[in-house]
């Protein structure tokens, strides 16, 4: 149990598009996901946090207009990323919590994303 | 601020044991120390996870000293697909959010096994 899944796993856009990635909770209800980006041989860093029906919270840093977070469902967050630019082009990680305090945060696979 | 501490880098052979140690001085009462392997290009994967003394399941073994100011991962008879990044998280998932200094990962240890 516990998987969370990624779509897409890759994306490459043009400069200005925006992009979207969904977070998925498969087998389970996700009280609060996460979101983290993580550049080349770097450490992940959380970008926002987010639960379901309310507005993400975001790190310090991190421009809420321009990485939209919509967490419509207990099973679905997504992030989309607006008028992405090269700047941006990292690997995106969603994780998700099922609500209890014994219980640690799953991760998903990852999206890469390459702007061009 | 529970921020931890790692070895940046390990070497080991396939069949020994390997052990890291993750130092977290100011743990507060109600972390719980966690710890991530995580392959290039993929996500974190959970490995084991501990508040207090030793927590033990099919791949790792986690020993916390009574102080909780250090923990330490251990992996019995590493193979080279256990070449990774570790990661140890300290903090309360439910008290999430950077600025209350949970959910900080740090740099990570990168496992290298050889044959």
């Amino acid at each position: 149990g516990a998987v969370v899944s990624q779509h897409p796993s890759w994306v490459i856009c043009k400069s200005g598009t925006s992009v979207k990635i969904e977070c998925r909770s498969l087998d389970f209800q996700a009280t609060t996901m996460f979101w983290y980006r993580q550049f080349p041989k770097q450490s992940l860093m959380l970008m926002a946090t987010s639960n379901e029906g309310s507005k993400a919270t975001y790190e310090q840093g991190v421009e809420k207009d321009k990485f939209l977070i919509n967490h419509a469902s207990l099973t679905l967050s997504t992030l989309t990323v607006t008028s992405a630019h090269p700047e941006d082009s990292s690997f995106y990680i969603c994780s998700a919590w099922r609500g209890t305090k014994q219980e640690t945060q799953y991760f998903g696979p990852g999206t890469r994303l390459l702007v061009l | 601020l529970a921020k931890t501490t790692q070895p940046i880098s390990m070497d080991s052979y396939e069949g020994q044991e390997v052990n890291i140690t993750c130092s977290h001085n100011n743990i507060a009462t109600n972390d719980y120390i966690t710890w991530y392997q995580q392959f290039p290009s993929q996500g974190p994967r959970f490995i084991i996870q501990g508040y207090k003394t030793k927590v033990t399941n099919e791949v790792a073994s986690l020993f916390i000293p009574a102080d909780r100011k250090s923990s330490t991962l251990s992996l019995p008879r590493v193979s080279l697909s256990d070449t990774a990044v570790y990661y140890c998280l300290v903090g309360d998932v439910r008290g999430y959010g950077g600025s209350q200094g949970n959910l900080i990962f740090g740099k990570g240890t990168k496992l290298s096994v050889k044959p």
